[in-house]
């Protein structure tokens, strides 16, 4: 029981906006929707996270639409360092942080 | 500052062998938890920890143990190593429960043969 659906892979211009969607349509009150990134093989990185407002932080923002049912997160200005798998999760509970497959985002030159 | 250290990096292991996973921070986190990570496939929890002496099954526990003495060490038991248990592992810390995010240590690879 996904509790997110994210597309499998995307690819960004360098230097352009990525835009990775996130659906959660059935997000509850009290849960927050968090993002990782892992690049290559390395251990998940912590990008950012959120309950019902905007985010934005020295690495992305993060967009929730007004009903919680979907959220944007972008990297303003991407680099080839970008290129990772981008996770979106849904947690309420300290056993929930559940790594689904993500989105895998390749910036290309 | 090291953050998550975890060791081996890299381990063969033949079936029937025991081993221990090690992974410590130094950042005084409470939290500690244990992932495993398949080819191609999103990262599943093993076992967590909420401090010293106390820990708790996650969503793949079996064939695995842990144990938490000290706030800085989390280490994982493989008692009976079958090939299911070949993927990377990856040990993580957290202040809180996770509010501001998990720090992951840089895994271990595992192949059971």
């Amino acid at each position: 029981d996904a509790k997110t659906t994210q597309p499998t892979s995307m690819d960004c211009a360098e230097g352009r906006a990525a835009n990775l969607p996130c659906n959660h349509s059935t997000i509850s009150g009290n849960e927050y929707v968090y993002w990782y990134r892992q690049i290559h093989s390395q251990g998940p990185q912590y990008i950012i996270h959120g309950l019902k407002n905007n985010e934005t932080n020295e690495m992305a923002s993060l967009i929730i639409t007004e009903d919680r049912k979907s959220s944007t997160l972008i990297l303003p200005h991407a680099t080839l360092r970008d290129t990772a798998v981008y996770y979106c999760i849904v947690r309420v509970a300290i056993d929930d942080m559940r790594f689904g497959a993500g989105t895998r985002l390749t910036v290309k030159p | 500052n090291a953050g998550v250290t975890q060791t081996p990096k890299f381990r063969i292991l033949k079936i029937g062998q025991s081993m221990t996973l090690q992974c410590a921070q130094d950042m005084n986190h409470n939290y500690m938890y244990w992932y495993r990570q398949d080819p191609g496939m999103g990262l599943k929890l093993i076992y967590y920890s909420v401090g010293a002496g106390i820990t708790d099954k996650g969503e793949v526990p079996n064939g695995y143990n842990v144990s938490r003495s000290t706030t800085e060490d989390f280490p994982l038991r493989l008692e009976l190593a079958a090939p299911s248990q070949t993927s990377v592992y990856f040990c993580a810390s957290s202040l809180t429960g996770g509010d501001y995010g998990y720090t992951f240590g840089s895994g271990t690879r595992l192949t059971v043969v």
